[in-house]
């Protein structure tokens, strides 16, 4: 079956400007997470998803960034006047359920200029 | 707050080694720990869980253990192969708090030497 995909691959952006970032989670995986990955370091939790409800938002950095899954399946990762500090690999990984397996997308490469 | 460490940060080895890469934690209530390993310019791939209760989970030729009281796991690769480069992650599950937050070391980034 198919994974987790993610677009677009890759978004290059000038400072200041909104970005929405995509991810469609494996078929019947209620859990859906989203994780920033900056060079050399390991991924980084934003905000997670239990079906439609953020289940936990505390690694959101500041109210710039914000995150819906209205139907319980595909996410949007919105980022509002975007910094160049938001430059990062964005990851997202779903699961069966909280606390399962999480099986994680290729990731969306942000660049910000 | 729990933090992951892995040690050593990057490591070369001639093909056909046996390695052990290491991690540890700060905070032993875990519920899992997992080990992935990431290709450049790719996603995380799961290799193997681990839950609290468990010690031990074996691949092929990957093994892992862990040693929840002393806030450590290892990952085993026998007879490494030039496919096995790449960097290995290890993250944990909180027992408490966040149920769905990993928390992850910086990973230790693995070249096999033909």
């Amino acid at each position: 079956g198919a994974g987790v995909s993610q677009t677009p691959s890759n978004k290059v952006t000038e400072k200041g400007k909104y970005v929405e970032l995509r991810c469609d989670p494996i078929s019947g995986h209620t859990a859906l997470y989203w994780y920033r990955q900056s060079l050399g370091q390991g991924p980084e939790f934003l905000i997670y998803f239990q079906g439609t409800g953020a289940a936990d938002d505390s690694g959101l950095p500041n109210d710039r960034f914000f995150a819906v899954r209205p139907e319980g399946s595909v996410s949007t990762l919105k980022i509002q006047r975007t910094e160049r500090g938001d430059s990062a690999v964005y990851l997202c990984a779903s699961s069966r359920t909280v606390r399962e397996t999480q099986y994680f997308g290729p990731g969306t490469r942000l660049l910000v200029l | 707050k729990q933090e992951v460490t892995q040690i050593p940060a990057a490591l070369s080895v001639p093909e056909g080694e046996n390695l052990v890469l290491n991690c540890s934690f700060t905070d032993s209530a875990i519920y899992n720990l997992q080990w992935f390993r990431q290709d450049p310019g790719k996603g995380l791939t799961s290799l193997l869980l681990i839950q609290s209760s468990q010690r031990e989970q074996t691949s092929g030729r990957l093994n892992a253990s862990l040693d929840k009281s002393s806030g450590r796991s290892t990952l085993y690769i026998a007879a490494s192969q030039p496919g096995d480069s790449a960097t290995y992650l290890c993250a944990v599950m909180n027992y408490g708090g966040s149920q769905g937050n990993l928390i992850f070391g910086k990973g230790t980034k693995l070249s096999v030497k033909p």
